[in-house]
């Protein structure tokens, strides 16, 4: 089955500066790629996705980019605020299968 | 439009007692999902509905935890008897159809079990 890994576990920037978040996936049949926001005490909410026709996808201050060959997709968070602070996951998801979530990285932007 | 619903919040119960949870997914949203995320890892499936049907429980505990989705509305998760290992929160998700995007998830429920 899916294995998804990522990386850093804990990442620590100053406010303004970029984040960038990677995960590697297993399984190549996997197309669809969601990251997830996870404020303290909520539940994760979905902040952008990628399918796999796809090589990047940018939605104002946060981007993804997919590498199908090296099976590794990463966020990258521009201009980072201390809202931007959170557990962010990603996923993968071979077509017609359920989310294998990563374990998670917690993002803190310091002011 | 209201989001996904989850009941109670907190709870605390002593190993080998029972507890359960309850979620009412946004509305018209056919496909729930019941998630365990153990503190510091991502959510892991617990078990899929369609409707009022079971499309996936591969990963469900099924010596002690079960789930119905009565009338394919609100689902209810519970755990019979409880282990020290159940402690989590346990989060309810929906989406409208058959396509893999856009699950949105409730508060979660996070379960101590002492």
């Amino acid at each position: 089955g899916e294995n998804v890994e990522q990386h850093p576990s804990t990442l620590s920037v100053q406010e303004g500066d970029s984040a960038v978040i990677k995960c590697t996936y297993s399984d190549s049949a996997s197309n669809y790629f969601p990251w997830y926001k996870q404020e303290l005490g909520k539940g994760p909410q979905l902040i952008i996705d990628i399918r796999s026709n796809v090589g990047e996808k940018k939605d104002q201050r946060i981007a993804v980019t997919l590498n199908k060959t090296a099976k590794h997709f990463s966020l990258h968070i521009t201009e980072t605020q201390p809202e931007d602070s959170a557990v962010y996951f990603c996923a993968a998801s071979p077509y017609g299968q359920n989310f294998v979530f990563g374990p998670g990285t917690r993002l803190s932007v310091l002011p | 439009e209201a989001g996904v619903a989850q009941s109670p919040r907190y709870k605390i119960i002593e190993k080998r007692q029972s507890v359960a949870f309850w979620c009412n997914p946004i509305s018209g949203h056919a496909t729930l999902y019941w998630y365990q995320q153990i503190l510091g890892q991502g959510p892991k499936l617990l078990i899929q509905f369609q409707n009022n049907g079971v499309v996936d429980d591969s990963q469900l505990p099924k010596d002690r935890f079960s789930a119905e989705r009565l009338k394919g509305v609100d689902s209810t998760l519970k755990i019979q008897p409880a282990k020290l290992e159940d402690s989590a929160v346990y989060l309810c998700a929906s989406k409208e159809g058959f396509s893999q995007e856009f699950q949105y998830f409730g508060p979660g429920t996070r379960l101590l079990v002492l």
